[in-house]
């Protein structure tokens, strides 16, 4: 079975800082690796996703995060926060070669402070 | 285009009684998902829809939740008996196809609230 970590569950930093936040992942196949976004009181935003070939993807709002099969990881990162970036984020997985439910991580709480 | 909707936004149950959240998908899309977000169990899969096949209900927490999806689009969820530990957001997702690589986006989610 596949499980998502995230090692973070708040990160607080101070506006236009760099951020990242930490995803690990278990499984036993090829995965797909997703990051979602949830402002408050609304649904999830899809930022980025990872389906095969560069290990470095771009999403949007400036996000990127890149793929580690070795270390199992698909950190997320941004090099400058805004106040807007505040919000939850969700790692999430789906394996290759599998109905395509989302097992998702804890999430991390991203405080942007001015 | 239009979004996923679902209603009710909010709901509020006393515990023992039968709820009905609903979920309308994209248009088209032939995959239907249901996930519940609680404080304590964060984001869980519970079932999914793929066109005319049989649901995959393999996160169905137990016999009291069950789920159909009329003409391949709106789906319902429904928890028979409600605990108070049935309360959470329940999100419902749509996508294209199933399969790992096509998105599924994200409805605004039902609120729900055992007394």
């Amino acid at each position: 079975a596949q499980s998502v970590t995230q090692l973070d569950s708040q990160v607080p930093v101070f506006e236009e800082a760099p951020v990242e936040l930490r995803c690990n992942y278990s499984s036993s196949v090829s995965v797909y690796l997703f990051w979602y976004v949830q402002y408050p009181n609304q649904g999830l935003q899809l930022l980025l996703k990872y389906l095969s070939g560069s290990t470095l993807v771009k999403g949007i709002n400036g996000f990127e995060a890149e793929f580690n099969k070795s270390q199992t990881s698909f950190h997320l990162r941004k090099p400058s926060v805004h106040i807007s970036d505040t919000a939850e984020y969700f790692c999430a997985v789906s394996e290759g070669n599998a109905g395509n439910m989302l097992t998702f991580g804890g999430g991390t709480r991203l405080m942007v402070k001015p | 285009g239009a979004g996923v909707s679902q209603s009710p936004s909010n709901k509020v149950t006393e515990k023992g009684k039968d709820v009905e959240l609903r979920c309308d998908p994209i248009s088209g899309h032939t995959a239907l998902y249901w996930y519940r977000q609680s404080l304590g169990q964060g984001l869980e899969f519970l079932i999914y829809f793929q066109g005319n096949s049989a649901p995959d209900k393999s996160g169905l927490p137990s016999d009291r939740f069950s789920a159909e999806r009329t003409g391949g689009s709106v789906s319902t969820l429904t928890i028979q008996r409600t605990q108070q530990e049935d309360s959470a957001v329940y999100l419902c997702a749509s996508s294209l196809q199933t399969g790992g690589r096509y998105e599924q986006y994200f409805g605004p989610g039902t609120r729900l609230t055992v007394t």
